[in-house]
This record gives structure tokens, C-alpha cells and sequence, in this order.
């Protein structure tokens, strides 16, 4: 059984060109949870997403930033007109979800966005 | 809202004992986790405490007091390869949405 797959690994974009950050959860795992790292510093939570519904985007910045988990395939965050803040550790996390008894949630490895 | 506070760093000897303080403020509270995180590599899970108590787990051990809004990691015996940042996270039961402290950076000295 496969963990959580992020990718890709590292990533390197230009100022202004789109990164595309691909989640795919642990198999049976329907909760998907999108956190940015800033170097020395901990998680900030971005988005919480189910099966096609988005359930909690309070943590994205309100422009430039998307995020969706359609019903087949994996979740994808989207970053349109990359800046140099945006370079950051991206880490996926998924889970059972509620009422499952399962709520403990498995990271990816992460994927590490340069933007230069 | 929530708020989640953990101290930045901590350092210890090899073969000592560490504490690492937690406390939350969250409405809807439905769980603490700890998570450790080594320099690059993604968090993997240590702990989950839902009832008030201590649960122990080999040389790591986690509590909770849910009327406080407190929980510390225990850390026993402690070995090089436990230098690490040792995340906090409270799960809002409205919602499942986990949101994690700072982190605690511990170095673990020979």
C-alpha cells in the first residue's frame, strides 16, 4: 500500500509562469489537506478538500492560489504568476476523515518550489 | 479560530529526558497529534490523544488535559537521531481540519 505521493520532488519555476503541485492520497483515503512550509518555520494549513468539494480554504491566499481533488485522479494545488515568496516546502497530507475512526493524517514527502 | 503555541528550541543531552509543551485554544477541540519531522523530509506521526491522560508509546509518551488546553511529548532516553521538530497539531471536530503549532526544534547533544 502506497503512502502519500506528491510530485513532483523539487520544482523550479520562473517569476510569473504557473506550478502545478500534484497529491495523490493513500489508497481508501478520501480527505486531502494541502500545508506550506517556510524554511525553519512549521506547517501552515492551506486547504482541506473531500472528493470533489472543497471544505475548508481559509489557510490560501484569496488570488493566484486553487486547489481541487476531482473524483479521479489526484488533488492538484495551483499557483498561477509564481513570485519569489511563493518558494516554499508544498506538503499533502491525507486521511480516513471523520466518523471513520480513522483520523490520523499521512504526509507526502512534500514538493519543494524554487521560484527564481 | 485556533491558536497553538510550542516553544521554538529546546536542547538536551543524549541519554536525558525532554519535555515539549503544547497548548491550544480551539472551539469544536476533537484531538492532539504529535508529529516528528526531521530537516527535509515530510512528518510522520507519533501520537494521538483524544481523553484526558497520559499515553505512552516506548520512549516517547503524550498527555493531554483537555480542560487546560495543554499536552507535552515526553521524550526518554534520548538519542542522536531524535534531533527533530516536533509538531503539535489540534484537530477541529467541525470540518476534521488539523492545524499545526510552530514546531519544537529539539538538538540532542552528545
Amino acid at each position: 500500500n502506497a503512502g502519500v505521493m506528491q510530485n513532483p520532488r523539487h520544482l523550479v519555476r520562473r517569476r510569473g509562469q504557473e506550478a502545478r503541485l500534484r497529491c495523490s492520497p493513500m489508497k481508501g483515503h478520501s480527505h486531502v489537506y494541502w500545508y506550506r512550509q517556510l524554511p525553519e518555520e512549521g506547517l501552515k494549513f492551506m486547504v482541506y478538500l473531500q472528493k470533489e468539494n472543497i471544505i475548508d480554504e481559509s489557510g490560501m491566499p484569496k488570488e493566484r492560489f486553487s486547489a481541487e481533488f476531482p473524483k479521479e485522479g489526484p488533488s492538484i494545488l495551483r499557483i498561477q504568476q509564481v513570485v519569489r515568496g511563493d518558494s516554499a516546502a508544498y506538503f499533502c497530507a491525507s486521511s480516513l476523515g471523520q466518523g471513520s475512526g480513522g483520523t490520523e493524517a499521512f504526509f507526502g514527502q512534500g514538493t519543494r518550489l524554487t521560484v527564481v | 479560530g485556533q491558536n497553538i503555541d510550542q516553544p521554538t528550541e529546546m536542547t538536551a543531552t543524549e541519554g536525558a529526558i525532554v519535555q515539549i509543551n503544547c497548548t491550544y485554544q480551539t472551539s469544536g477541540f476533537n484531538g492532539l497529534f504529535w508529529y516528528q519531522q526531521h530537516a527535509g523530509e515530510a512528518p510522520t506521526f507519533l501520537s494521538y490523544n483524544v481523553l484526558d491522560g497520559l499515553e505512552e508509546k516506548g520512549r516517547f509518551s503524550s498527555f493531554l488535559s483537555r480542560s487546560k488546553g495543554y499536552s507535552y511529548l515526553l521524550l526518554k532516553e534520548l538519542q542522536m537521531k531524535d534531533s527533530a521538530s516536533y509538531l503539535c497539531a489540534a484537530l477541529k471536530a467541525a470540518g476534521n481540519k488539523l492545524t499545526f503549532g510552530g514546531g519544537t526544534r529539539v538538538l540532542v547533544k552528545p
